[in-house]
């Protein structure tokens, strides 16, 4: 079954410390999304990359880097530069590297807290 | 700045009732508003609507587009416990930094819906 893997599911960080969240699909899809969701909030992008070895910043991008070395994953690391990284983070894909116009596919997402 | 604004953020109903979802929107050069329900983890692709005018349907769920008014709404008939969830309204339009599109979501409803 094709689909969108996150990695783990739940994720402890102490303070100062980098973390890397896995994020990989097999649905043969160009573009690839992380967002962060809060209680109470919609949805904010973090990072998109339309194509392999390309991406953007979203709206919160501040405190995060990726990379997207092969088509089929985008991990995100969580530096220790953001000051508030719990929340819950979910990667997404998409056909193509149009966001505006396709539905994207999302992963279980992964639940990031601060020991 | 763009945004996309839910109501009511929250709602609980009897089976059986009939529910309306509102979105309305102030996005840079529109693409496309598309609905997603999220449960507990991962959300789900529901409609994606690109037309004023033109209902989308299925099952029980219908959806349809203003774009002169700038708004949509979802409907939800003989509601049932499965439907309890957040339902996400997301916009796709104009990525003003990159000139590229980006698509961004609103807070969401919370339903809930009783035996």
């Amino acid at each position: 079954d094709g689909g969108i893997t996150q990695s783990p599911k739940y994720l402890f960080r102490k303070e100062g410390q980098n973390v890397t969240l896995s994020c990989e699909q097999n649905l043969n899809h160009d573009a690839m999304y992380w967002y962060r969701q809060d209680p109470g909030q919609g949805l904010r992008l973090i990072y998109y990359s339309q194509i392999v070895n390309d991406f953007q910043k979203g709206d919160i991008a501040e405190g995060y880097s990726v990379s997207r070395e092969k088509k089929e994953s985008f991990p995100l690391t969580v530096t220790s530069a953001q000051k508030n990284p719990t929340a819950f983070y979910l990667c997404a894909s998409s056909i193509d590297g149009g966001p505006g116009n396709q539905p994207q596919h999302f992963g279980d997402g992964t639940r990031l807290s601060i020991l | 700045e763009d945004k996309v604004v839910q109501s009511p953020l929250s709602l609980v109903v009897h089976e059986g009732d009939t529910v309306t979802l509102n979105c309305s929107y102030e996005v840079t050069n529109f693409r496309s508003l598309l609905w997603y329900k999220q449960e507990k983890k991962a959300p789900t692709f529901l409609f994606m609507l690109t037309s004023s005018g033109i209902e989308k349907k299925s099952g029980r769920l219908s959806s349809i587009l203003d774009k002169k008014e700038l708004f949509s709404i979802l409907n939800i008939t003989a509601t049932q416990t499965g439907d309890s969830a957040i339902y996400l309204c997301a916009v796709g339009g104009l990525d003003r930094n990159t000139g590229g599109f980006k698509t961004i979501f609103g807070a969401g409803t919370r339903l809930f819906v009783k035996a």
